[in-house]
């Protein structure tokens, strides 16, 4: 099954730390681009990041750049969101997205087709 | 940054009957290769938002044929041929031309 599994939200105060991991299974990973998306509390969608799968430029957010860092693990097919200096106004659920498929022979984009089950981040004293 | 107007922002159909969500970009859409980076999800209450549509008019796999996209460049509509119970949720297009990738305020549609 195809499938993206994200881990590692929680509480945690302004000004602090976590990190989130989302874990790919039933596809090529190493192939895919991985997309982090949020959801605020009654709201709509955000993109946050996005982490090629070859190409090593790294892209976020005006609202994270700077403070969120992105990264990907093959040999564990995780890619993985490190906040830092969160703010009241990150508390939201954290989903992580398949986005574009790269390959020796091209490239192709078939939009984000597997979302995780998101994990909830709240930022609050 | 793009930025992706949806209107409709709250739909309430009938069950049978049609519905349809437009969508419009502050810049063209259209690649040079041909398509259109634009996409349609849907979150249903409760869920994960899920695809529906890529490229303006492909649905993705699993997708029922009452769902169509259409339009080019900066304008694109979302229609439901006929209206099912399964079909409410919150309705979301996205370009995925320029990053920052940017999704619309999101459309409601209820059934009456």
């Amino acid at each position: 099954e195809v499938q993206l599994v994200e881990s590692g939200g929680g509480l945690v105060q302004p000004g602090g730390s976590l990190t989130l991991s989302c874990v790919a299974s039933g596809f090529s990973f190493n192939d895919y681009g991985i997309n982090w998306v949020r959801q605020a509390p009654g709201k709509g969608l955000e993109w946050i990041s996005y982490i090629p799968s070859i190409d090593p430029t790294l892209y976020y957010a005006d609202s994270v750049r700077g403070r969120f860092i992105i990264s990907r693990d093959n040999a564990k097919n995780s890619v993985y969101l490190q906040m830092n200096s969160l703010r009241a106004e990150d508390t939201a659920v954290y989903y992580c997205t398949r986005g574009r498929l790269v390959t020796m022979t091209g490239s192709s984009y078939k939009g984000m087709g597997v979302w995780g089950q998101g994990t909830t981040v709240t930022v609050s004293s | 940054d793009i930025v992706m107007t949806q209107s409709p922002l709250s739909l309430s159909v009938t069950p049978g009957e049609p519905a349809s969500i437009s969508c419009r970009s502050s810049q063209n859409l259209l690649h040079s290769n041909g398509n259109n980076y634009l996409d349609w999800y849907l979150q249903k209450p409760g869920q994960s938002p899920q695809l529906l549509i890529y490229m303006g008019s492909i649905r993705t796999s699993g997708v029922p044929a009452r769902f169509s996209g259409s339009g080019s460049g900066t304008d694109f509509t979302l229609k439901i041929s006929r209206v099912e119970a399964e079909d409410v949720g919150v309705y979301y297009c996205m370009q995925a031309l320029r990053t920052p990738r940017t999704f619309g305020q999101g459309t409601k549609v209820e059934i009456k």
